[in-house]
């Protein structure tokens, strides 16, 4: 069976401080990727989503990068952090028929 | 305007009573899909059921169904038998077109808290 994985569960970071998120998928080979971002009582906003190796593709200007050096794992970064950068980060990746998207565990990443 | 809408901030039922969850959407695309998740307070997002578009049966999945009336563009989640551990946030999701590298659109969520 199909698992992903998000780590580390939490984080705290000054401003200006870098950035790096992992999310590792098992189980499947060359799922679709996505980063979402969730403020503290919001629905999500999708940030990134991959399609294969090398591929990512923005859905929000802003100053979070992602790539995808292996099929799959998909890395969430930042050179320096704001203080809006705080939320809760969940990867996701699609599987099935319906091809549902099935979400990690979630960062909580907290800027201060 | 808001492709997907749910209205309800906030609702309370009592443990085995059945309950309804709302969501509206709004597209213009023919194939879309429509998905619903559970946010417990760990954080993780729980797939719970998916209605496509041009399904003729409303989905069910164990205790929880989908009110699907295309006409009205609505997809009202129906949990049956409510469990205390049914508490949590749910959020009605939508992704528009066929295929699966388009991205889902999520609404704003309904906290449920089950009572006993």
């Amino acid at each position: 069976s199909q698992t992903i994985h998000q780590w580390p569960a939490t984080l705290v970071q000054p401003v200006g401080s870098p950035l790096s998120l992992e999310c590792t998928v098992e189980g499947t080979s060359n799922p679709n990727l996505y980063w979402y971002r969730q403020a503290a009582g919001r629905g999500l906003q999708l940030l990134f989503y991959s399609v294969g190796i090398g591929q990512i593709s923005s859905e929000v200007p802003q100053n979070l990068s992602a790539s995808r050096p292996q099929d799959r794992q998909f890395i969430l970064s930042s050179k320096k952090l704001l203080l809006s950068d705080s939320g809760f980060y969940l990867c996701a990746w699609t599987g099935g028929s319906t091809d549902t998207q099935y979400f990690g565990p979630g960062t909580r990443l907290t800027v201060l | 305007a808001q492709k997907i809408t749910q209205t309800q901030p906030g609702m309370f039922v009592q443990e085995k009573e059945a309950v309804t969850l709302d969501c509206t959407y709004d597209t213009s695309d023919p194939s879309y899909g429509l998905f619903w998740y559970k946010q417990p307070s760990s954080g993780e997002m729980i797939f719970l059921i998916y209605q496509g578009s041009y399904d003729q049966q409303n989905a069910t999945e164990g205790r929880y169904s989908l009110n699907f009336q295309k006409a009205r563009k609505s997809a009202n989640l129906v949990i049956s038998a409510s469990q205390l551990g049914d508490s949590a946030m749910y959020f009605c999701a939508m992704r528009e077109g066929p295929h699966n590298t388009d991205k889902l659109i999520f609404g704003t969520g309904t906290r449920l808290q089950v009572f006993p």
